[in-house]
């Protein structure tokens, strides 16, 4: 089936920090979505992209839709500890209700 | 603003046991969507509802069913559970089919724990 590649699995990095993590496939996608997750919550969708090579930001969070379709980054600029959690990338494919997650990069934030 | 409900929160059953999972969406949302994530895992897409008739369908087992009632709320059942059941999931509702019309909002989960 399907796979996202998301990189890195991990990250430890201090506050005030940039934080870059971006997902790959080997198939197109019509529609890349990034979202965060805590621990025993559900995702919260941070961005959402539709276009192949759409750049959105959302307060200090940008992410972009690459111009292959194969592709999508999401940069966090000067990191908060509240910014610690697991990010997702999810992808669809046309003609497809569901969505395909990454593994998750799992972000820890030091004071 | 009114959020995807899934209830209960926290569910433990025995195995070969059936349990029952509620999903309320966002007020308007026509789609509805069940995941799958087990511990240290991504979510895994079961299936999903468009207008109360089943649009997609995913890794679900023969064991489970789902339907979306003309409320639009969406139920998933689970019948004769292993322990391997054990997981988080999730309801997600969107505006259109696809999320097209602004993403997927997922609830806050039911935990089942089958022990």
């Amino acid at each position: 089936g399907q796979q996202l590649n998301q990189s890195p699995q991990s990250m430890f990095i201090q506050e005030g920090e940039d934080v870059s993590m971006n997902c790959t496939s080997s198939s197109i996608f019509n529609t890349w979505l990034w979202y965060k997750q805590e621990p025993g919550e559900g995702p919260v969708l941070l961005i959402a992209l539709y276009k192949a090579g759409e750049l959105t930001s959302n307060g200090r969070l940008t992410a972009q839709f690459g111009i292959t379709r194969k592709d999508s980054f999401l940069n966090i600029s000067a990191s908060i500890p509240s910014d610690v959690g697991i990010y997702f990338c999810a992808g669809r494919q046309g003609g497809s209700e569901k969505l395909v997650f990454g593994k998750g990069t799992k972000l820890t934030v030091n004071p | 603003a009114a959020g995807v409900i899934q209830s209960p929160r926290h569910l433990i059953k025995e195995k070969r046991e059936t349990a029952t999972l509620k999903c309320y969406p966002i007020p308007r949302h026509d789609t509805v969507y069940w995941y799958q994530q087990g511990p240290g895992q991504d979510p895994q897409f079961l299936i999903s509802f468009y207008e109360k008739m089943q649009s997609d369908k995913g890794s679900i087992p023969d064991r489970f069913s789902a339907q979306q009632f003309s409320d639009y709320h969406s139920e998933l059942n689970m019948s004769s559970l292993e322990l391997g059941d054990s997981a988080l999931y999730f309801c997600a509702s969107s505006l259109g089919r696809r999320g097209v019309l602004g993403g997927y909002t997922f609830g806050s989960g039911t935990r089942l724990t089958v022990v």
